[in-house]
């Protein structure tokens, strides 16, 4: 059974650091790519960031682009997210998506909450 | 960036009645080198992550009823619920991947008249 699992996320104050964590198990992990979608209460979805099996390609959102950094380790079968310079506007449930090629994405976790508050 | 429009923001369907959702893309998702249309489409229930429905703008996920599909091409994208049953209240999202950098659409409420 394919399953994602995220964790990291609580209330921080603007400016602040977190590490997102999503721990991967019952798929070969390094065969896929890896996306980050978030969702702000109450909203939509926002894709936020993708890296490719061998973290050879990297993309991110403009809304977060130098200030978060996606990152896996194989070997973990992990995906992470550090996000810096947190703002109010970064408060949102978090996904990890396991990508069918870069295409669509049927594996989801179930999200961890990042709060950006004083 | 690709922008996705759907239509409308929200919808009451009497049970046993068609629901259908629009989705418009600002550039076309179709490629002509291997003739498939990058689009999927999602369902998503309270408290739960989104749940793949169609894919390639017509092909329905495994296990997904076929009361629901996908049709469309270029920038104009439907999914129909042919048959509303009570476990369909969700809120739906068009996506391109036509794109690595994903854009989904804003939503679509589907309730029960």
């Amino acid at each position: 059974e394919v399953r994602l699992v995220e964790s990291g996320g609580t209330l921080v104050q603007p400016g602040g650091s977190l590490r997102l964590s999503c721990t991967a198990s019952g798929f070969i992990f390094s065969s896929y790519s890896m996306y980050w979608v978030r969702q702000a209460p109450g909203k939509g979805l926002e894709w936020v960031s993708f890296v490719s099996r061998i973290s050879d390609t990297i993309y991110y959102a403009d809304s977060v682009k130098g200030r978060f950094t996606i990152s896996r380790d194989n070997a973990k079968k992990s995906l992470y997210l550090q996000m810096d310079s947190l703002r109010a506007e970064d408060t949102a449930v978090y996904y990890c998506a396991r990508g069918e090629g870069s295409y669509w994405s049927k594996y989801w976790g179930q999200g961890t909450l990042v709060t950006v508050s004083s | 960036d690709i922008v996705m429009i759907q239509s409308p923001d929200s919808l009451a369907v009497s049970l046993g009645e068609r629901a259908t959702i629009d989705c418009k893309s600002s550039q076309s998702v179709f490629y002509s080198s291997n003739n498939k249309t990058y689009l999927a489409w999602y369902q998503q229930k309270p408290g739960q992550p989104p749940k793949l429905l169609i894919y390639w703008a017509s092909t329905r996920d495994s296990g997904v009823p076929d009361r629901f599909s996908g049709s469309g091409s270029g920038t104009a994208f439907t999914l129909t619920i042919s048959s509303l049953q009570a476990e369909d209240v969700a809120v739906y999202y068009c996506q391109q991947y036509y794109s690595t950098l994903w854009t989904f659409g804003q939503g679509t409420k589907v309730e029960i008249k």
